[in-house]
């Protein structure tokens, strides 16, 4: 089974709009940490937010939010007032505390903001 | 603070020869540094992790013998790929795990794409 998914390959969103783009995820680890990285087309991976398995708090960081739902194990990222800037790959990834401290990463979803 | 330089960003070869990738922790100790390949449009793949000074563990399906890994110390780690053929053309990148900000993160070399021809 997938451990990170990323339902939404690709999404438009029109500049200045908000936008929500998908990550669910599956673990049986009750500690774990989940990210979110921009990947532009330059192909340098870009940190922009993290959530922690008991982080009561949804993550939040400039214009990036976290949705985190822990029951329905899902971390949707959140960009408000979307900018040109934010076309690019986003991958969600996940930290199972047991289980080495890799990243794994979801299949990614592309955002282009039309002007 | 925390920046791992990776190099090259990109490299040709012929097929047959050898590449090595280097990523070195600048401003920090990288006990273990993690290895991703990424084909185009797709996500990042673990290949191994590399802990300075002993061997690296391969994922499944990684060919350790085509993809020589060596940590050999707290700041560099390298990833070789050898005998080089065309459909081990990709995109190469490297991640050390840092403290920063109060949790535990991970930062990212800029990526090698090499091309084999």
């Amino acid at each position: 089974a997938q451990k990170i998914t990323q339902t939404q390959p690709g999404m438009f969103v029109q500049e200045k709009e908000a936008v929500t783009l998908d990550c669910t995820y599956d673990t049986s680890d009750q500690s774990y940490g989940l990210f979110w990285y921009k990947q532009p087309s330059s192909g340098e991976m870009i940190f922009l937010i993290y959530q922690g398995s008991y982080d009561e708090q949804n993550a939040t960081e400039g214009r990036y939010s976290l949705n985190f739902q822990k029951a329905r194990k899902s971390a949707n990222l959140v960009i408000s007032a979307s900018q040109l800037g934010d076309s690019a790959m986003y991958f969600c990834a996940m930290r199972e505390n047991n289980a080495g401290n890799m990243l794994t990463f979801g299949g990614g979803t592309r955002l282009m903001v039309k002007p | 603070g925390a920046v791992v330089s990776q190099h090259p960003s990109r490299v040709i070869c012929k097929s047959g020869t050898s590449v090595k990738i280097e990523c070195r922790s600048l401003d920090f100790q990288a006990t273990t540094m993690f290895w991703y390949r990424q084909f185009p449009k797709k996500s990042l793949m673990l290949m191994a992790t590399s802990n300075e000074g002993s061997k690296a563990t391969y994922e499944q399906g990684v060919e350790k013998d085509k993809f020589l890994i060596n940590h050999a110390s707290l700041t560099l780690s390298t990833l070789t790929v050898t005998s080089a053929h065309p459909e081990d053309s990709s995109f190469y990148i490297c991640s050390a795990r840092v403290w920063t900000g109060g949790i535990y993160g991970y930062t990212f070399g800029s990526g090698t794409r090499l091309t084999v021809v």
